[in-house]
């Protein structure tokens, strides 16, 4: 069955940098364009990055566009999302989710169980 | 950018009674050339990942209950439960997926047992 485990969350400060991982399987990773959807505590949903399949594009939301990275290494089925300059409003669960095409254009179809980022001083 | 937004923001219902939850779009999700509507469906529980439970506008994920359906197209959408169950306690959002990859969400309605 698939499944989607973020890992990499922690309590860190405004201004640093943070990495979490997705570890995929039970699908053909390198088949399916992935992306990073983020809730802040009590809030809802906000879509954050994308990547297609093979890693070649890449799309952000403006909120994080420029501070965060995302990428993917098929060889290890694994996701990620580089996090720079850090802010308070960062703060929130990360969750992974599986795109049901190749190219990220379309809905997500699984998720992981999500990943606590909290940014404070 | 397209907005979407849902109504009400919390709905109590009576067990076996048929909840109806409304999503609104600021702009048509509907793609002339292949007549399909970009919106789905998620429900997230407390403590869960959201989970989805219809693509298209209509198209019901597999394994998800037949009470749930989904209607509309062009800027205005339905979630319907036909029945409602306990285990249907949760927020449920929209999403389009018209202007990707600039996705937008809806911003939940918190269904409750009356």
């Amino acid at each position: 069955q698939v499944q989607l485990v973020e890992s990499g969350g922690d309590v860190v400060q405004p201004g640093t940098s943070l990495r979490l991982s997705c570890a995929a399987s039970g699908f053909i990773f390198s088949s399916y364009a992935m992306h990073w959807v983020r809730q802040a505590p009590g809030k809802g949903l906000e879509w954050v990055a994308a990547t297609s399949f093979d890693g070649s594009n890449e799309y952000y939301a403006d909120s994080v566009k420029g501070r965060f990275t995302i990428s993917r290494d098929n060889s290890k089925n694994t996701l990620y999302l580089q996090m720079s300059s850090l802010r308070t409003e960062d703060t929130a669960v990360y969750y992974c989710a599986r795109d049901r095409g190749l190219y990220g254009d379309a809905f997500f179809d699984y998720w992981g169980q999500g990943n606590l980022v909290t940014v404070s001083s | 950018d397209i907005v979407m937004t849902q109504s009400p923001d919390s709905l109590a219902v009576s067990l076996g009674e048929r909840a109806t939850i409304n999503c609104k779009s600021s702009r048509s999700v509907l793609y002339s050339s292949n007549n399909k509507n970009y919106l789905a469906w998620y429900q997230q529980k407390p403590g869960q990942p959201p989970k989805l439970l219809i693509y298209w506008a209509s198209t019901r994920e597999s394994g998800v209950p037949d009470r749930f359906s989904g209607s509309g197209s062009g800027t205005d959408f339905t979630l319907t439960i036909s029945s409602l169950q306990a285990e249907d306690v949760a927020v449920y959002y929209c999403l389009q997926y018209y202007t990707t990859p600039q996705y937008a969400f809806g911003q939940g309605t918190k269904l409750e047992i009356k």
